[in-house]
C-alpha cells in the first residue's frame, strides 16, 4: 500500500467550478507539500503546511493531522489550471528533508 | 534570480553509454534534490546533498548511478553504464533550508531517453 495516496486520479470539470483533490497518508508526517506539474513538465511548489489551513489566491489547502488527510481546492477554475497537482509527505522519521509523492491527480478544466 | 537551472533538457543516447545530468541550484540554497519521475513510479527520491554533502542516497536504484556535487553552485547525476530501463525524467530541486515555510524550488527536468 502506497504511504500517499490520492484521489481522484482524473478529473475533469468545467470552467467556474469548485474544484477538491484529496491526500491522505498513513505515516506520521512533519509536512505535506502540494505541487502542481503543467504540460510542458515544469514543477511548481504550491504549498508546505503543517497544520491548519493556507490560501493564495484561488487555491486553499487544508490539513487535518489527526485524520492524516489533506486536500486542495480550487474556487472558480480556469482551463489555466489544468495540470497534474502532487501531493507530497515529509516523513516525521526523516525530518523535513524526505519527500514521499502521491501518484498526481491530472485536472483538466474545460472552457 | 534564476531558478534552478538543468541540462540537458532532453538527451537521447544508446544503451551502455554514459549519461551525465547537470544542475545548478539557486544561489544560496543549501539542499539539493535528485528525483526521477516515471508512469509507473510516479516522482522519487534519489538522493540529497545539504552544503554539498551527500546526506541520503538511499533512493540511488543501482550502483551505475552516482552523483557529487563538488561546489556549492553544481551537481551532477551520472549513469554509466545507462540501460533502457533508465528511461525517466530526471529533476533537481534546491531548497534555503528545511522547515515548513522552505518549498523546493524545482528545474524544469531532463528528459532522457535510452535506446
Amino acid at each position: 500500500k502506497n504511504e500517499v495516496e490520492q484521489s481522484p486520479q482524473n478529473l475533469t470539470a468545467q470552467e467556474g467550478e469548485f474544484i477538491t483533490i484529496n491526500c491522505s497518508y498513513s505515516v506520521g508526517i512533519s509536512a505535506l507539500h502540494w505541487l502542481q506539474q503543467h504540460p510542458g513538465g515544469g514543477i511548481v511548489s504550491l504549498f508546505m503546511l503543517s497544520s491548519g489551513k493556507k490560501k493564495h489566491g484561488r487555491l486553499i489547502a487544508t490539513i487535518n493531522i489527526q485524520e492524516k488527510h489533506s486536500s486542495l481546492h480550487i474556487t472558480a477554475s480556469h482551463p489555466r489550471d489544468s495540470a497534474v497537482y502532487i501531493c507530497a509527505v515529509a516523513l516525521r522519521s526523516f525530518g523535513n528533508e524526505k519527500l514521499t509523492f502521491g501518484t498526481g491527480t491530472r485536472l483538466t478544466i474545460i472552457p | 534570480d534564476a531558478g534552478v537551472i538543468q541540462s540537458p533538457r532532453h538527451e537521447v543516447t544508446e544503451m551502455g553509454q554514459e549519461v551525465t545530468l547537470r544542475c545548478k541550484p539557486i544561489s544560496g540554497h543549501d539542499y539539493l534534490f535528485w528525483y526521477r519521475q516515471t508512469m509507473m513510479r510516479g516522482l522519487e527520491l534519489l538522493i540529497y546533498f545539504n552544503n554539498n554533502v551527500p546526506i541520503d542516497d538511499s533512493g540511488m536504484p543501482e550502483d551505475r548511478f552516482s552523483a557529487k556535487m563538488p561546489n556549492a553552485s553544481f551537481s551532477t547525476l551520472k549513469i554509466q553504464p545507462s540501460e533502457p530501463r533508465d528511461s525517466a525524467v530526471y529533476f533537481c530541486a534546491s531548497s534555503a533550508s528545511l522547515g515548513v515555510n522552505q518549498p523546493q524550488h524545482f528545474g524544469d527536468g531532463t528528459r532522457l531517453s535510452i535506446l
